[in-house]
């Protein structure tokens, strides 16, 4: 079965950081291009960030850049995002979702994780 | 960035309706244009790709249509599961954005 399953969320403090995982299994993690999406309590979706599947392309949204970084670990199957200098407005479920076609940059996203809750308050 | 603004912001309608739901990007996204479902406390779904190509496994009575800016979302005949909330994406070029929701009663 294809699945993601994100880990690492929690409570921290403004300013604090946190390290996010999303743990890939039932397909060659390695041949695809990868996200991380977020969702604000009560608000909509909104893109984070974009891993290609060697890594050599990375995009993040305003938002978060200068203060998040994506990676990969293709050895361990697993997606990352080390979140620095965190702002109340970062309080969100953050979800890891696939890109439908591998080596392909087509930001659709068709396997999506659940979701780990992150809080962003004193 | 593009932006993406869906319409109706919510609506409702009986078991067996015809509901149409529109999206409209701020600059032209050819046929980069996805649908996502999303049911309370679970994570989006992807139903609809490419403006008009139904992802595997999703029912038949959703379907999609548009190119450039304008788009929609037909679902042929309600069904009470189909009570959601629904975004449409661009996958034109980053950032990638998403409409900010329409929500779906029954």
């Amino acid at each position: 079965e294809v699945q993601l399953v994100e880990s690492g969320g929690g409570l921290v403090q403004p300013g604090g950081s946190l390290r996010l995982s999303c743990a890939a299994s039932g397909f060659t993690f390695s041949t695809y291009e990868m996200n991380w999406v977020r969702q604000a309590p009560g608000k909509g979706l909104e893109w984070v960030s974009y891993i290609s599947s060697s890594a050599r392309t990375i995009y993040y949204a305003d938002s978060v850049k200068g203060r998040f970084t994506i990676s990969r670990d293709d050895a361990k199957n697993s997606l990352y995002l080390q979140m620095n200098s965190l702002r109340a407005e970062d309080t969100a479920v953050y979800y890891c979702a696939r890109d439908q076609v591998p080596g392909y940059s087509g930001y659709i996203m068709d396997v999506w994780g659940k979701g780990t809750t992150v809080t962003v308050s004193s | 960035d593009i932006q993406m603004t869906q319409s109706p912001s919510s609506l409702s309608a009986p078991v067996g309706d015809r509901v149409t739901i529109t999206c409209r990007a701020s600059q032209s996204i050819s046929s980069y244009l996805n649908w996502y479902q999303q049911k309370p406390g679970k994570a989006p779904k992807l139903l609809i790709y490419d403006a008009s190509s139904l992802q595997s496994g999703v029912p038949s009575r959703f379907s999609g249509s548009g190119s450039g800016t304008d788009f929609t979302l037909t679902i042929s005949s309600l069904q009470p599961e189909d009570c959601a909330t629904y975004y449409c994406q661009q996958s034109y070029k980053t950032p990638v954005t998403f409409g900010q929701g329409t929500r779906l009663e029954i």
